[in-house]
């Protein structure tokens, strides 16, 4: 069965110093993948996605992820963190009845 | 488009009464979800529709709980009778085939049963 797993409950960084948000994945076949954020007090809104092709993704707001196909792992990044992302973060993959497995979150914590 | 629009924002409610939560997806996408999410559980899939039809609701807690989808535009979760341990936010999405099963979510109905 299809799933993922975020390690971490909480990341803490600096604002300014890169950020990595951990994600590994178990499928059959060709991964969809996907993160999403939630703001306090909102619903979960999308940053980006990997499908096919170059495995370095871009997304919203500066984040991009990396697919690594050797390392079952769909780690996020962004290079310079601001204190404004601080939030919930979802990895997600998608199944094979076309809904999307959410892991457990990770708090992200960016430090003036 | 307005996105994924629920009411109420929030809901307060005694123990034993009918809780109705609604959602109207983006037009065009077929598929619509109902997520509850607390701090013990997380987030957790409650049922899920394609073209209007329910596909799998074996995230629904129990009886007590029941959703519809009539039409394209318009889904309810009910809750009925409601107990103290229904208090979560309860999400709605929905996806289409189109956006690669991409997510679109509402902002959420909090809902607390005193």
């Amino acid at each position: 069965a299809q799933s993922v797993a975020q390690p971490e409950d909480q990341v803490n960084v600096a604002e300014g110093n890169p950020l990595t948000v951990k994600c590994t994945y178990s499928v059959s076949g060709n991964p969809y993948l996907f993160w999403y954020v939630q703001y306090p007090n909102r619903g979960l809104q999308f940053l980006l996605k990997y499908i096919t092709g170059d495995n370095l993704v871009k997304g919203s707001y500066g984040f991009e992820a990396e697919f690594n196909k050797s390392q079952t792992s769909f780690h996020l990044k962004k290079p310079s963190a601001l204190v404004s992302d601080s939030a919930l973060y979802f990895c997600a993959v998608r199944d094979d009845t076309d809904k999307l497995i959410f892991g457990t979150g990770t708090r992200l914590q960016v430090f003036p | 488009d307005a996105g994924v629009i629920q009411s109420p924002r929030h809901e307060v409610t005694e123990m034993g009464q009918e809780v109705t939560l609604r959602c109207k997806p983006i037009s065009g996408h077929d598929y619509l979800f109902w997520y509850r999410q607390t701090m013990m559980r997380g987030l957790e899939l409650l049922i899920y529709f394609n073209n209007n039809v329910p596909i799998d609701d074996s995230g629904m807690p129990e009886d007590r709980f029941s959703a519809k989808m009539p039409n394209a535009s318009f889904s309810t979760l009910k809750i009925q009778p409601s107990e103290p341990r229904d208090s979560a936010v309860y999400f709605c999405a929905s996806s289409s085939t189109a956006s690669n099963y991409g997510y679109t979510f509402g902002s959420g109905t909090r809902l607390t049963v005193v």
